[in-house]
């Protein structure tokens, strides 16, 4: 199972754009890199996937480069509500999926 | 449709003493997750159910603690006499049909401390 490394924490201010990087190193050819955000008091939730280049959808864009050993998640323009956990992960199906997220990059964005 | 739901939303106990935490999948997702939060960490992973397959049980921190999924819907982690490290936010999350393409559906959690 491939383990991530992103940074403990970020701060932004309104309106700027947040790039968060994780690292991967050992990511397997099989494996997707999957984003999700974390509320204080609520459950992680989805924000993007990929396998490699770059997906765009309404809310961030996720950039691969070709050696897939890391990931970039953009947020563009971010406001005080994006300030959460960030969780970087990576997994594959093989028979049976364990899920490792890490420590995750606190985003805290200020006025 | 409605979301993963868990119950309870808190819960409080003390030391020794056995507790069981239930998660409602969301309608048709076969596979489920439950993990671990303590306060300020990452999640950890406790064990996953896919469909009638044998659960993956290699995250479980020790032999008190247990987890059953009935008809394939409804989950319940049980801690038999819970320690104070068991004091954590208790998640579970479902898929469609697991595996890493399928996103994770979180429920809000269960707030356990142990006095």
């Amino acid at each position: 199972l491939a383990k991530t490394t992103q940074p403990i924490s970020m701060d932004s201010y309104e309106g700027q754009e947040v790039n968060i990087t994780c690292s991967h190193n050992n990511i397997a050819t099989n494996d997707y890199i999957t984003w999700y955000q974390q509320f204080p008091s609520q459950g992680p939730r989805f924000i993007i996937q990929g396998y490699k280049t770059k997906v765009t959808n309404e809310v961030a864009s996720l950039f691969i480069p070709a050696d897939r050993k890391s990931s970039t998640l953009s947020l563009p323009r971010v406001s005080l509500s994006d300030t959460a956990v960030y969780y970087c992960l990576v997994g594959g199906t093989t028979g049976g999926f364990k899920t490792i997220f890490g420590a995750g990059t606190r985003l805290f964005v200020k006025a | 449709g409605a979301g993963v739901s868990q119950s309870p939303s808190n819960k409080v106990t003390e030391k020794g003493k056995d507790v069981e935490l239930r998660c409602d999948p969301i309608s048709g997702h076969t596979a489920l997750y439950w993990y671990r939060q303590s306060l300020g960490q990452g999640l950890e992973f406790l064990i996953y159910f896919q469909g009638n397959s044998a659960p993956d049980k290699s995250g479980l921190p020790s032999d008190r603690f247990s987890a059953e999924r009935t008809g394939g819907s409804v989950s319940t982690l049980t801690i038999q006499r819970t320690q104070q490290e068991d004091s954590a936010v208790y998640l579970c999350a479902s898929t469609l049909r697991g595996g890493d393409t399928d996103t994770q559906y979180f429920g809000p959690g269960t707030r356990l401390t142990v006095l």
